[in-house]
């Protein structure tokens, strides 16, 4: 298996720019989270699909971010508009019923916003 | 709420050493599990040793093993024979038995010198 897929593994933009990031999760897992990492506040979880549907988006920062999951192949997380204080890592993880110790970590996609 | 504290920001090993790294934790459920993850500078995080709270026996994995002591919540990582690929930022990790969102410590860095 391929593993978590996150795209891109680095993004440069200006602030006030959209953002999109994607993740492929691993086939047949149906659990998804979207996490963010940074210095100051380690690593937060932001929101979590299952079976598609969000389930806890109590971790997103504001109504700037939004998540989806259109399908059990593909979620995005979107900034709009984006700030230089949402620079960081964001790593998208998934798993299965039953294995929420098994997480698999994507590579992450790390953000910069100037 | 759950707290997870490493308070070792940084840590070195020579080679072929043998280094412990702590981690303690704050909780009040009794079914629970505990993980160390590694990320080295390539960003992945890579799960190194999971440990059930119901266990009384330690986890190991190959070189890695825990010190669970669950009436002080305390949560160690010994890493035997250490080697150059170990180096890489580790994170304790807490995660609700009824759950699952991961609930992470702060890290703690580790250079293994050659």
């Amino acid at each position: 298996d391929a593993g978590v897929i996150q795209s891109p593994r680095h993004e440069v933009t200006e602030m006030g720019q959209e953002v999109t990031l994607r993740c492929k999760p691993i086939s047949g897992h149906d659990y998804l989270f979207w996490y963010r990492q940074t210095m100051m506040r380690g690593l937060e979880l932001l929101i979590y699909f299952n079976n598609n549907v969000p389930i806890d988006d109590s971790g997103m920062p504001e109504d700037r971010f939004s998540a989806k999951m259109p399908n059990a192949s593909f979620s995005t997380l979107k900034i709009q508009p984006s700030e230089p204080r949402d620079s960081a890592v964001y790593f998208c993880a998934s798993t299965r019923t039953g294995f929420f110790y098994e997480q698999y970590f994507g590579p992450g996609t790390r953000l910069t916003v100037t | 709420a759950q707290t997870v504290t490493q308070s070792q920001p940084e840590m070195s090993v020579q080679e072929a050493e043998t280094v412990t790294l702590s981690c303690t934790y704050d909780t009040s459920e009794n079914n629970y599990y505990l993980f160390w993850y590694k990320q080295p500078p390539s960003r992945q995080m890579i799960l190194v040793i999971r440990q059930e709270a119901y266990k009384q026996q330690n986890a190991t994995e190959n070189r890695f093993s825990v010190n669970f002591q669950k009436a002080a919540k305390s949560f160690s990582l010994k890493i035997s024979d250490s080697q150059l690929g170990d180096t890489a930022m580790y994170f304790c990790a807490f995660m609700k038995g009824v759950g699952n969102q991961f609930y992470f410590g702060t890290g703690t860095s580790l250079t293994v010198i050659p």
